[in-house]
């Protein structure tokens, strides 16, 4: 059973479209994260949710916005698609934040605005 | 602000050649740290993991790590590659501080050739 997964894997999208990736995770893990991967490979952190409340919230645009529906979900929703949004995005998960606990990846996807 | 950083972007080795990635990391505080490994078109997988105890630890397919504290390090070694082990590598740290995810180092990519 995979641990963190995630859906699409692979999106092809135009610009200005609206669209979702949803994570969920069999861990019983109580936070869940959003990663993104750039097109040199470098991964930041967007979001965190514990226990569906936002606990990190980096510099991102307003057009995304993460919804944890409960502690296992945590969808990203994006608007208004621009070519810099091309990249692949992370969903993880780990037991909490800031005591240096393993994080989980999902197998990511690898969204393409054209 | 924590940060991570990898010392080599791109290492060309040959197989049966020794490996040593070099990684630091600035945080004054407690940290757990990690190496994932990200094979082409894949996921995050880990490597191996640094909470306590012997500052030397062994991974899997043959990797190991010695965080020296002194020197803020945490660097990745294998003593012999095999062609296989062409992926990205990415350093990362956990800070024990609440409210902090997952930082990572900008990665090196590793190319063995047979």
């Amino acid at each position: 059973d995979t641990a963190v997964s995630q859906t699409p894997k692979y999106l092809v999208t135009q610009m200005g479209n609206d669209k979702s990736i949803k994570c969920e995770q069999n861990l019983g893990h109580d936070t869940m994260y959003w990663y993104k991967q750039d097109s040199k490979k470098f991964l930041k952190i967007m979001f965190s949710y514990n226990n569906k409340e936002l606990i990190i919230n980096e510099t991102v645009p307003n057009r995304f916005s993460p919804k944890s529906p409960d502690k296992a979900h945590l969808n990203l929703h994006i608007n208004s698609l621009e070519l810099g949004d091309s990249a692949v995005y992370f969903c993880a998960s780990s037991q909490e934040t800031g005591s240096g606990n393993t994080i989980y990846f999902g197998e990511g996807s690898w969204l393409t605005v054209v | 602000a924590q940060s991570v950083s990898q010392h080599n972007h791109h290492v060309i080795l040959s197989e049966a050649a020794s490996l040593e990635l070099g990684c630091n990391y600035s945080y004054g505080g407690t940290v757990n740290l990690f190496w994932y490994v990200q094979y082409p078109g894949q996921h995050l997988q880990l490597l191996l993991k640094y909470f306590s105890g012997d500052p030397l630890v062994k991974g899997i397919k043959g990797f190991e790590a010695e965080f020296i504290k002194s020197k803020f390090s945490f660097n990745l070694r294998k003593p012999s590659v095999q062609w296989s082990d062409t992926a990205e590598y990415f350093c990362a740290v956990s800070p024990h501080q609440a409210g902090t995810a997952l930082i990572f180092g900008k990665g090196t990519t590793l190319s063995v050739s047979s």
